[in-house]
């Protein structure tokens, strides 16, 4: 089945710990995003790749960090200067230009212990 | 300003009514425009495309757009319980690169 997979599902973040969550899809995509959703709010974006090898810094990039070293790969680095990070953190797919619609995966659940 | 914005809501409307969401966004030069339904705990998932102006009908479904007006409306015909979810209004930005996501509508069909 084609689509997009994260993992894990529910992740605990220790005070001072980088955590990294999965994103891989098998839809043959060029492009791909993260997403972080708060609770009651809409969804914003972290970063943004439109091809292996390049990423772009999306509106609430400070405390990330992400790699693009397989079109199929998109993982997200929660790192410790990220004061704030529970969330619920979505991972999206689409081919790049202006009529595109995003795939989604299921999400990551990210608290502080 | 926000770039996209929506009424948090809640919105409640009794089964079989009409519901209406609402979107207003900021960069007159966006191309495409998006409605997706997002169920708690859930990721979101497309339900309507709209590129141009005037009105875009799927099923109970009906999409529509003012670029005039910076506004985009969802309708939902025959409401149903199942169709209590958040409703995100998204707007692909100008160049095409980012797409920017409203709060979102909460909606409550009631039966």
């Amino acid at each position: 089945d084609g689509g997009i997979t994260q993992s894990p599902k529910y992740l605990f973040r220790k005070e001072g710990q980088n955590v990294t969550l999965s994103c891989e899809q098998n839809l043959n995509h060029d492009a791909m995003y993260w997403y972080r959703q708060d609770p009651g709010q809409g969804l914003r974006l972290i970063y943004y790749s439109q091809i292996v090898n390049d990423f772009q810094k999306g509106d609430i990039a400070e405390g990330y960090s992400v790699s693009r070293e397989k079109k199929e790969s998109f993982p997200l680095t929660v790192t410790s200067a990220q004061k704030n990070p529970t969330a619920f953190y979505l991972c999206a797919s689409g081919i790049p230009g202006g009529a595109e619609k995003l795939f989604f995966g299921s999400g990551t659940q990210l608290s502080v212990l | 300003q926000k770039e996209v914005e929506q009424n948090s809501g809640p919105l409640s409307v009794p089964e079989g009514a009409i519901a209406s969401l609402n979107c207003t966004y900021s960069d007159r030069g966006s191309q495409s425009f998006f409605w997706y339904r997002q169920y708690s705990g859930k990721s979101p998932e497309l339900i309507m495309s709209i590129y141009s102006n005037g009105d875009k009908e799927d099923g109970r479904f009906t999409a529509q757009l003012n670029k005039a007006s910076q506004y985009v409306s969802l309708l939902i015909r025959d409401s149903q319980p199942s169709d209590s979810a958040t409703y995100l209004c998204a707007v692909r930005n100008t160049g095409g690169f980012k797409t920017i996501f409203g709060a979102g509508t909460r909606l409550f069909v009631k039966a």
